[in-house]
């Protein structure tokens, strides 16, 4: 499925602050926008953010997302060895009338 | 707190069926939300197999309707997964989640091998 595209992989330094994107198209991100999980090696995904900037009870104010037309972005601020991890976005893509994922990122903290 | 558990056989021979439940505790499945299934080959990403709304309407990825069922049992409060004609690319980490906006709570998943 290659429904939402993300880079494979970003490293960033300690403390410092991490832009992830997700690129889809008008029947997916411009649509209700995208939800970002975050995945641990050898965990089940939890999710961050959904519809573009609401976060779930919990998750920390250093993830933030957001979205400009069709591309659906997280942020993470102050960047902690403990955010080292895969992160995935997804969408309801409306044309193929199924929930979509992006590829992932691996974020590295350097 | 809301809790899902997969279960099921670790281990299917190929072109047999797999069969997963999605025990779910802390919530009643019969009081909404949609419920889903999810899954991660090794090394891989995530992919969508399929949703069930509360009343048993279902859902499926396109690309495996043709293998997929869905179904709940609102009295044991757990839904199901069958995936028929399985292949060695259906070896993943299964994963059952519950649904609204996006996929707010999973499972710890289980992980399937497709072998003779």
């Amino acid at each position: 499925q290659a429904g939402l595209t993300q880079p494979p992989s970003v490293s960033k330094g300690l403390r410092q602050t991490a832009t992830l994107t997700c690129t889809g198209n008008s029947n997916i991100v411009g649509n209700q926008g995208a939800a970002w999980l975050q995945q641990h090696q050898g965990h089940p995904p939890k999710l961050l953010s959904y519809r573009n900037n609401n976060r779930p009870s919990g998750i920390s104010e250093r993830f933030s997302a957001s979205r400009s037309g069709n591309t659906a972005s997280l942020t993470i601020t102050g960047l902690q060895p403990e955010d080292e991890a895969d992160y995935y976005c997804s969408a309801w893509d409306s044309s193929l009338s199924a929930w979509v994922f992006g590829g992932g990122t691996k974020l590295t903290v350097l | 707190q809301v809790q899902l558990q997969e279960s099921g056989p670790g281990l299917v021979k190929p072109s047999e069926t797999l069969s997963l439940t999605c025990a779910v505790s802390g919530y009643s499945i019969s009081s909404g939300y949609y419920w889903g299934w999810i899954r991660q080959p090794p090394g891989k990403g995530l992919e969508w197999i399929g949703s069930i709304y509360h009343s048993g309407s279902t859902y499926y990825n396109p690309s495996l309707k043709s293998r997929v069922t869905i179904s709940v049992d609102t009295s044991k409060n757990q839904f199901s997964l069958k995936l028929s004609s399985v292949t060695a690319a259906d070896t993943a980490v299964y994963y059952c989640a519950r649904r609204w906006d996006a996929f707010d709570i999973w499972g710890q998943g289980t992980m399937v091998t497709v072998s003779s």
